[in-house]
């Protein structure tokens, strides 16, 4: 079984430029969550997808970041304009319904963002 | 906020049962313990959960205090390959939001 997939693994971009990360989520998981973490902290929430719906962006900054999870394809977490905190590990988690109670969450390798 | 508390780092000897507490005292009824590791800034992987029951998988044990306050992870057979840092995680059953603190970093050694 595959497990989530994230791609690209690394990421470098310059100030201004925009960054998108893409996330497969696992075969027969139609939810999927995205979590950000910087150096020595844990993982932060920042938005949680089913298909073609945003269901809860409480966690993202409201400017340039933007998510989607089309019905068709991967979702993609795409940050415009990147300044030098938005550096991170960008982790994405999928489940097979709503990821509430006994319901796993399961992550990806995550995405290293490094803007220069 | 993170709801748990745990012990910044532990040691354990290879081939030993490696134990990790996690205090969680404001658990509610319907909040559920989750554990997590993170190898060397990989992406976390699933250990193991639990409600009310202990629970045990290939991976580990979960040993839940009778009145749920706090919990502890049981690695039965520690090898190198489990240094990690270790998050006890507690989430309200209707909620999807993972809450993550600091965690244990385990130290495996030879």
């Amino acid at each position: 079984n595959a497990g989530v997939m994230q791609n690209p693994r690394h990421l470098v971009r310059r100030r201004g430029q925009e960054a998108r990360l893409r996330c497969s989520p696992m075969k027969g998981h139609s939810h999927v969550y995205w979590y950000r973490q910087l150096p020595e902290e844990g993982l932060k929430f920042m938005v949680y997808l089913q298909k073609e719906n945003i269901i809860d962006e409480s966690g993202m900054p409201k400017e340039r970041f933007s998510a989607e999870f089309p019905k068709e394809g991967p979702s993609i977490l795409r940050i415009q304009q990147v300044v030098r905190g938005d550096s991170a590990a960008y982790f994405c988690a999928s489940s097979p319904r709503s990821g509430t109670g006994s319901d796993t969450q399961y992550f990806g390798p995550g995405t290293r963002l490094t803007v220069l | 906020d993170a709801k748990t508390t745990q012990p910044p780092s532990m040691d354990c000897a290879e081939g030993r049962a490696a134990n990790l507490p996690c205090n969680h005292s404001t658990i509610s009824g319907n909040e559920y313990v989750y554990w997590y590791r993170q190898i060397h800034s990989q992406g976390p992987q699933y250990i193991i959960h639990g409600l009310k029951n202990n629970e045990t998988n290939e991976m580990a044990s979960l040993i839940i205090t009778e009145d749920r306050k706090s919990s502890t992870l049981i690695l039965p057979h520690a090898t190198l390959r489990d240094t990690a840092v270790y998050y006890c995680i507690v989430r309200v059953g209707s909620n999807y939001q993972l809450i993550w603190g600091a965690g244990t970093k385990l130290i495996i050694k030879p």
